[in-house]
């Protein structure tokens, strides 16, 4: 039984499509985040969500809305993207914002062609 | 500002021998570090973490960290590398204290295992 969850793992589509991303954690968390991981491996915070209200935002293009409908689920949609938004998304989870143990998804590999 | 350093984008051991992965923090207030591991194609698993007053941190799969405030470093060590250890490894910072979670990750150390 998956403890964070994302679909899907694969994702390949064409410059200017929408797409979105869905991610759940059974795990009773109380807040989420949203992670990308580029190229170069390097990860960088995009969003964070405490009990479904938005706490971190890290200057990301509006093109990426997230939306947290319960605190057990994070979706992330992407409008219009751009070669530069391929990546590898993960989403992760943690108890109590702020100790940074985080428990994470497996990864969404989008591709933007 | 909190950051992180690895040096090493690459290590590289012999099976059996000792692993050391640098990481050097920078933080204006004392921090949570951590270790995460990440196999190819999957998500990041925490190894160890440090949040309190013991500096010597113990982790699963026998690896071990030792936060030295002198030198800020949390260097992480393992005395007999394993061909399973191969793998990516990413040393992060939280705030102490902080409110929000947010992890600021290192540049991550590809640790390869020659038999």
């Amino acid at each position: 039984d998956t403890a964070v969850s994302q679909t899907p793992k694969y994702l390949v589509t064409q410059m200017g499509n929408d797409k979105s991303i869905k991610c759940e954690q059974n795990l009773g968390h109380d807040t989420m985040y949203w992670y990308k991981q580029d190229s170069k491996k390097f990860l960088k915070i995009m969003f964070s969500y405490n009990n479904k209200e938005l706490i971190i935002n890290e200057t990301v293009p509006n093109r990426f809305s997230p939306k947290s409908p319960d605190k057990a689920h994070l979706n992330l949609h992407i409008n219009s993207l751009e070669l530069g938004d391929s990546a590898v998304y993960f989403c992760a989870s943690s108890v109590v914002a702020g100790t940074g143990e985080l428990f994470f998804g497996e990864g969404s590999r989008l591709t933007v062609l | 500002a909190q950051s992180v350093t690895q040096l090493g984008s690459h290590v590289s051991v012999s099976e059996g021998a000792l692993v050391l992965l640098r990481c050097n923090y920078s933080s204006s207030v004392p921090p949570y570090l951590f270790w995460y591991v990440q196999y190819p194609n999957q998500g990041l698993q925490l190894l160890l973490k440090y949040t309190s007053a013991a500096t010597l941190v113990k982790g699963i799969n026998g690896f071990e960290a030792e936060f030295k405030k002198s030198e800020t470093s949390f260097h992480l060590t393992k005395p007999s590398a394993h061909m399973s250890d191969a793998a990516e490894y990413f040393c992060a910072v939280s705030l102490r204290g902080g409110n929000t979670g947010k992890l600021i990750f290192g540049q991550g150390t590809t640790l390869q295992v020659k038999p």
